[in-house]
């Protein structure tokens, strides 16, 4: 299993563009980046996922740099309503998800 | 199409109590996972099934015991409930993992707390 390390918090205020790295130096050639999000007293929220590359959807974009030992999720102007718990997650253990603490976003008006 | 759908939503047990948190999915699944997070942490694995007849432990197994008669069913069943054991309760399924289509399906929790 990739060992993800992401910041614990972050601030931004509406309108501006956020990215959130995670570090994930041991990816496996086959792992998938994931990444979720949770708001409070909800189940997780898939919002993202990527191989290699960039991938955009509706909700944000995923930047892979090629040797894949990153990755920035990048949520154009923010809102309040994108205060949340992201994750990253990489890979899988067995046949297990483990997530980390994730990283606490905070938008200010 | 209504997901994974997790009852009940809130429950209060006392010491020594014993209760199930159901789980149900109808994506035709066949990995299901059970999770509790404890206030302002990350999420913790208790157990998860690869398919039904088969179960297995995560990170925080004790106390807690599942089973998995149908695809669609993943119920928790918590033995003499603890203090320790005071946490929100997620279900969840997927896919086969380490596939593109390994994403997480989440219920909308169970808040339990044990006085």
């Amino acid at each position: 299993l990739a060992k993800t390390t992401q910041p614990i918090s972050m601030d931004s205020y509406e309108g501006q563009e956020v990215n959130i790295t995670c570090s994930h130096n041991n990816i496996a050639t086959n792992d998938y980046i994931t990444w979720y999000q949770q708001f409070p007293s909800q189940g997780p929220r898939f919002i993202i996922q990527g191989y290699k590359t960039k991938v955009t959807n509706e909700v944000a974009s995923l930047f892979i740099p090629a040797d894949r030992k990153s990755s920035t999720l990048s949520l154009p102007r923010v809102s309040l309503s994108d205060t949340a718990v992201y994750y990253c997650l990489v890979g899988e253990d067995g046949q297990n998800f483990v997530f980390g603490p994730g990283t606490r976003l905070s938008v200010l008006p | 199409n209504a997901g994974v759908t997790q009852t009940p939503k809130f429950r209060i047990l006392k010491i020594g109590q014993s209760m199930t948190l159901q789980c149900t999915q109808d994506m035709n699944h066949n990995y299901m996972y059970w999770y509790r997070q404890d206030p302002g942490m990350g999420l913790k694995l208790i157990y998860y099934s690869v398919g039904a007849g088969i179960t297995d432990k995560g990170e925080v197994p004790n106390g807690y015991n599942v089973s998995r008669s149908t695809t669609e069913d993943f119920p928790l069943r918590l033995e003499l409930a603890a203090p320790s054991q005071t946490s929100v309760y997620f279900c969840a399924s997927s896919y086969t993992p380490g596939t593109v289509d390994e994403k997480l399906f989440f219920g909308s929790g169970t808040q339990l707390s044990v006085l």
